[in-house]
C-alpha cells in the first residue's frame, strides 16, 4: 500500500450511532490532517496532528474526537452527529516543514440519517 | 473578507481551449501557493506550488502568483477531457506549530469533446 489510505469508503449512519474513520498513511510524513469537504464550501481544517500531538482544534463540535496512536495512523471518533455532518471526510498527511503540500486519501462519503 | 477567494464555476470549455483559473488571497503572510486538482470521488492532488511571484510552468499548466495584487491563476492549455475535475487553490502558510494549507471553494472544470 502507498500513499494515504482510507477507510471505509462510504458510511451511513443513524445519529445515535458511534462510529469510526481510519486514515493510514504509508509515507513516513510526521503531521497528519482531519478535513471537511462540504458542498460548495472550501475545505475546512478540523484537526492537526504534528509528531503524534494535536496542535490545532478549529473549534470542531465535542461529536467529532480525533485519536493519533502514532504517526501512521489517525482516527476520527463519531457519536450523536447530526445531518448538517454529512460530507466527505478526507485525511492528508505531510513532511511538517517542508513547502510540498499534502497528500491526501481519498476520503470517506458520511451520510447522517 | 473569506481568506482565499475562487470563483465554484462550473465551467465548460471545448477541447483544446485555453483555461483560466483564478484565486485571490487576503492574508499577505501566506508564503506557498498551490494548486489542487480532484476528480470526482477522489481526495485533492498536487498539481503545482510555487512561492515567488511570477511564473512557473510544467507541460501544459502554467501557475502564475502575483504577491501585490494578492492574486494567483493556473492557465491550462491545450486542455483535454481527462483535465476535467475541479481545481482547489490553496495557500500555505506556518502557525500554531505547523504548516497549514488554507483552500478556495474549487472550481468545476468541464472539458467537452
Amino acid at each position: 500500500e502507498t500513499g494515504v489510505t482510507q477507510t471505509p469508503r462510504h458510511l451511513v449512519m443513524g445519529m445515535t450511532n458511534k462510529k469510526s474513520l481510519k486514515c493510514e498513511q504509508h509515507l513516513g510524513h510526521n503531521a497528519m490532517y482531519w478535513y471537511k469537504q462540504s458542498a460548495k464550501k472550501p475545505l475546512e481544517l478540523m484537526f492537526v496532528y504534528s509528531l503524534e500531538e494535536r496542535v490545532e482544534n478549529n473549534s470542531v463540535p465535542s461529536r467529532f474526537s480525533p485519536e493519533c496512536p502514532n504517526s501512521s495512523h489517525l482516527f476520527l471518533h463519531l457519536h450523536t452527529l447530526q445531518p448538517e455532518d454529512s460530507a466527505l471526510y478526507l485525511c492528508a498527511s505531510s513532511q511538517d516543514g517542508t513547502s510540498t503540500g499534502y497528500t491526501f486519501g481519498s476520503g470517506t462519503r458520511l451520510t447522517v440519517v | 473578507q473569506k481568506e482565499v477567494e475562487q470563483d465554484p464555476g462550473p465551467l465548460s470549455v471545448p477541447e483544446g481551449a485555453i483555461v483560466s483559473l483564478n484565486c485571490t488571497y487576503s492574508n499577505s503572510a501566506f508564503q506557498y501557493f498551490m494548486w489542487y486538482r480532484q476528480y470526482s470521488r477522489k481526495g485533492p492532488e498536487l498539481l503545482m506550488y510555487t512561492y515567488s511571484s511570477g511564473n512557473k510552468e510544467d507541460g501544459r499548466f502554467t501557475a502564475q502568483v502575483d504577491k501585490s495584487s494578492k492574486y494567483i491563476s493556473l492557465f491550462i492549455r491545450d486542455s483535454q477531457p481527462s483535465d476535467s475535475a475541479t481545481y482547489l487553490c490553496a495557500i500555505l502558510s506556518s502557525g500554531a506549530g505547523s504548516y497549514q494549507l488554507t483552500f478556495g471553494k474549487g472550481t468545476k472544470l468541464s472539458v467537452i469533446p
